[in-house]
């Protein structure tokens, strides 16, 4: 069984410019969630799909960042425009059951210039 | 008040020994609690999870809750290199489900 799985694992990107991060959960999860960790900083939570909806995105920090789920499957996280404080580790995680344990991919380093 | 704290460390054990690891939560409607292992670079990997009180045994992993405490613990027999990485602790609450995360201990096991 495949694990979770996130393109790409590295994003240096300038202030200002559009970046989209993409997670393919386990097959078969319909939770999927999205983590950050910045430099220094426990890791944050920034929103849970599931299946196509969006269950609580409590964590998001602000309307520079879209994350959609079409068709339930895969996920993408846009940052636009990103600026200089979101670089980071995005992590995603899937679950089959939301109160049982998540499983994370490798994450994806977004560095802004 | 941090939600989930734990010593930063770095928490120093010699080999063979017993490594334990100790994490407090500050919402008593927390739920389920996970302990994660990360490798510098790498994601977190789940190594035992935890939902009602008592002790939880895989292999040389111990988890052990205590509610009334609001503490967690992940004790590690007979530590080996390998163990050496950050563990990090992190909680369910009831009212949703969103991981809160504590900051992480990094635990090094010496040969």
């Amino acid at each position: 069984e495949a694990g979770v799985t996130q393109f790409p694992s590295h994003s240096v990107i300038e202030k200002g410019q559009t970046v989209t991060l993409r997670c393919d959960p386990i097959s078969g999860h319909d939770n999927l969630y999205w983590y950050r960790r910045v430099m220094g900083k426990e890791i944050k939570f920034l929103l849970h799909f599931v299946k196509e909806s969006k269950q609580d995105e409590s964590g998001m920090p602000n309307n520079r960042f879209l994350a959609e789920r079409t068709g339930g499957t895969y996920s993408t996280l846009k940052v636009q425009p990103a600026e200089l404080e979101d670089s980071g580790v995005y992590f995603c995680a899937s679950s089959r059951v939301p109160d049982l344990s998540s499983f994370f991919g490798q994450g994806t380093r977004l560095t802004v210039v | 008040q941090k939600e989930v704290e734990q010593n930063s460390g770095p928490l120093s054990v010699p080999e063979g020994a017993i490594a334990s690891l100790n994490c407090t939560y500050s919402d008593r409607g927390s739920q389920s609690f996970f302990w994660y292992r990360q490798y510098s670079g790498k994601s977190p990997e789940l190594i035992m999870s935890i939902y009602s009180n008592g002790d939880k045994e895989d292999g040389r992993f111990t988890a052990q809750l205590n509610k009334a405490s609001q503490y967690v613990s992940l004790l590690i027999r007979d530590s080996q290199p390998s163990d050496s990485a950050t563990y990090l602790c992190a909680v369910k609450k009831g009212s949703n489900y969103q991981l809160i995360w504590g900051a992480g201990t990094k635990l090094i096991i010496k040969p």
